[in-house]
């Protein structure tokens, strides 16, 4: 049972250039999740999605998109990637109900615009 | 607004001593208080949650203690060891459908 995987774990990105970074998940979660983690300023939510084509904005949604054909992946896209969004990014998936306190993390994504 | 933070950003411990990581939280409204861990090159792990309603719960060499009063949440780890070392998030939400809100963090250092 492999949990949560993200790919790739290390990029790097020069300003202006696309990527998408992929979340997949083989627990049948309902919700997945998108978090940036920056030194300092703990877990901040990018996006998320309560079902398999939903999406919703989080708390720092801006320069991100996302999108949830399948349950069980769930992609974060930068369209123009800029400095400030050198991060480490984690995925997380959970089931909510009993289990909502429950995330199950990826190993996280490094990015490094440059 | 919402916001959950940390007294401290590092405590450093002896092995076999025990730890108590602290949390502030501001939003009383929150339902459920969790601790995450957080060992260097992973993702958070979950370790116990607490219902707004309950004052302590235990698990397995942890204690989550909740002071309503003051806002104050705890987290007691018996017997510290290496494997302890690690940042610890407290985070809130609300019952029904609410994201998480998550701290800034404290490490935790375990010295042999």
């Amino acid at each position: 049972n492999a949990g949560v995987t993200q790919t790739p774990k290390f990029r790097v990105l020069k300003t202006g250039q696309s990527m998408t970074l992929l979340c997949a998940q083989d627990m049948n979660h309902e919700y997945m999740y998108w978090y940036r983690q920056d030194p300092g300023m703990g877990l901040r939510l990018i996006h998320y999605s309560v079902g398999e084509g939903t999406t919703a904005k989080g708390e720092v949604p801006d320069g991100y998109n996302v999108s949830r054909l399948k349950k069980q992946n769930f992609l974060l896209g930068l369209e123009s990637a800029a400095p400030s969004q050198t991060s480490v990014y984690f995925c997380a998936s959970d089931q909510q109900g009993p289990g909502a306190n429950v995330l199950t993390f990826g190993a996280g994504s490094r990015l490094t615009v440059l | 607004g919402e916001s959950v933070g940390l007294h401290l950003p590092t405590l450093s411990v002896q092995e076999g001593d025990n730890s108590i990581i602290n949390c502030a939280y501001s939003n009383s409204a929150s339902d459920y208080f969790i601790w995450y861990k957080q060992e260097s090159g992973k993702g958070p792990q979950f370790i116990i949650d607490i219902r707004s309603n309950m004052d302590k719960r235990q698990g397995q060499r942890v204690t989550v203690l909740l002071n309503k009063t003051v806002k104050h949440l705890s987290l007691q780890i018996a017997a510290t060891q290496p494997g302890d070392s690690a940042v610890y998030f407290c985070a809130e939400r609300k019952t029904g459908f609410q994201k998480l809100v998550f701290g800034t963090g404290t490490r935790l250092l375990v010295s042999p």
